[in-house]
């Protein structure tokens, strides 16, 4: 059964700095794996996705790596903003059936202060 | 751009009363998805809809029907709510043709008392 641990589970950093933020996956065979940030209250918005052949994608400051092999994603955020205040959620794809199906870490709630 | 829409976005609910949510989705996906999130438990799949007039069950189903009313429109029914089904719902739509990347309404907040 596929799992998906995101660690650390909270960080607090201040402005500026660069950082990494980290999911595990136990079963190497997903078709993608999809970043996502939520605001309080608020819905899920996609950051980046990354299909299965690829190794990288970055959008603006952000930077998602996927390394199949060793079950392993993580999200860089550079020269971090208070606005980059949010929970972080990874989410891997798997086959299921017909369709496709997310399996979900319990996300990084971040921090950072001015 | 509207995405996918949810309504309502806030509900109370007494116990053993009966609920639609409602979902649409302007982007012409095929597959569309219904989650529950909870502290402490992330999100979980309760159904999903691989195409117009499909329906699966996901890992939560029970206490919960749906409908694929169109290829725009996927509805969750509540037909006797409980307590447990206190939680934040969200529609997520999805297309093979975009690697299948996700994209979610704003959420419906539900609370059964």
């Amino acid at each position: 059964k596929q799992e998906v641990t995101q660690i650390p589970a909270a960080l607090s950093v201040p402005e500026g700095e660069n950082l990494v933020l980290n999911c595990s996956f136990t079963d190497s065979a997903i078709y993608n794996l999809q970043w996502f940030r939520q605001d309080p209250g608020k819905g899920l918005t996609s950051l980046l996705l990354i299909q299965s052949s690829q190794r990288e994608q970055t959008s603006g400051r952000l930077n998602a790596s996927l390394d199949k092999s060793s079950g392993r994603s993580t999200l860089y955020i550079a020269a971090s903003q208070p606005g980059d205040s949010a929970t972080y959620l990874c989410a891997v794809g798997k086959n299921a059936g017909n369709n496709r199906k997310l399996i979900w870490g319990l996300g990084t709630s971040l921090a950072v202060n001015p | 751009n509207a995405g996918v829409t949810q309504t309502p976005k806030f509900q109370v609910l007494k116990t053993g009363q009966s609920m639609t949510l409602q979902c649409a989705q302007d982007m012409n996906h095929n597959s569309m998805y219904w989650y529950r999130q909870d502290p402490g438990m992330g999100l979980r799949l309760i159904y999903y809809s691989a195409s117009e007039g499909t329906t699966d069950k996901g890992e939560v189903p029970n206490g919960y029907n749906v409908s694929r009313l169109n290829k725009r429109e996927f509805s969750l029914r509540l037909e006797s709510a409980a307590p447990s089904q206190t939680s934040v719902y969200f529609c997520a739509s999805s297309e093979a043709g975009t690697g299948f990347e996700a994209f979610f309404g704003q959420g419906t907040r539900l609370t059964v008392v």
